[in-house]
């Protein structure tokens, strides 16, 4: 079945330094891909998005590239800031299919 | 604005109450709407899926008589948690999707409802 696979974990950089936060995915078909991102206490909110291969989704700084040759779509942003702590997932759904379906999620916590 | 309403937004209750947790889209028509669960400190964890009118479809594990879902309207979906016990306790999340004919649509999730069953 479909699956996504993320760092695990946390990572704590220090404000202004770069950040990847690695992703990568299994799937049987031409997935739309996903970074969420969610604060304690609230729902996940649609952090940036990439519909097709070679496609770059770009928010605040942030940006991922679907590599289709690699299955990945890792998060990267050149200078952390101390407001990007939150916890990331990952995530695809698959065309036609209405699930989306995520990785286990990376609590990101940036030290001043 | 939020675009997924989802209440209450916490739930205390005793072993054996049935709790009732609504989400509305506010400001679209959700054929498609998706209940999680979440763990402290794990990812999302897909209960069921379900469309306006019809029957939910759960995923492998969860027990359709424990998480009655209902769809009946196109700005509502309703989960119950039926007989709830310790541990049932768990933040539950909501999502709503619009179906405008094709293309890929946002979805859009509630801000969640910490269920503590004591």
């Amino acid at each position: 079945g479909d699956s996504v696979v993320q760092t695990e974990g946390q990572v704590l950089p220090s404000e202004g330094d770069s950040l990847i936060v690695n992703c990568s995915y299994e799937t049987t078909q031409y997935p739309s891909l996903f970074w969420y991102v969610q604060y304690p206490g609230e729902g996940p909110q649609l952090h940036l998005k990439a519909m097709k291969a070679n496609d770059k989704g770009r928010n605040k700084g942030f940006e991922a590239m679907y590599r289709k040759e690699t299955t990945s779509f890792h998060l990267e942003k050149d200078s952390v800031q101390e407001s990007d702590s939150a916890v990331y997932f990952c995530a695809l759904r698959s065309v036609g299919g209405g699930k989306l379906i995520f990785g286990q999620g990376t609590e990101l916590s940036v030290k001043p | 604005g939020a675009v997924v309403s989802q209440h209450p937004s916490r739930v205390i209750c005793k072993s054996g109450t049935s709790v009732k947790i609504e989400c509305r889209s506010l400001d679209f028509q959700a054929t498609t709407m998706f209940w999680y669960r979440q763990f402290p400190k794990q990812s999302l964890m897909l209960m069921a899926t379900s469309n306006e009118g019809s029957k939910a479809t759960y995923e492998q594990g969860v027990e359709k008589d424990k998480f009655l879902i209902n769809h009946a309207s196109l700005t509502l979906s309703t989960l119950t948690v039926t007989s709830a016990h310790p541990e049932d306790s768990s933040f539950y999340i909501c999502s709503a999707r619009a179906f405008r004919g094709g293309g890929d649509q946002p979805q859009h999730f509630g801000d969640g409802t910490r269920l503590s069953i004591l």
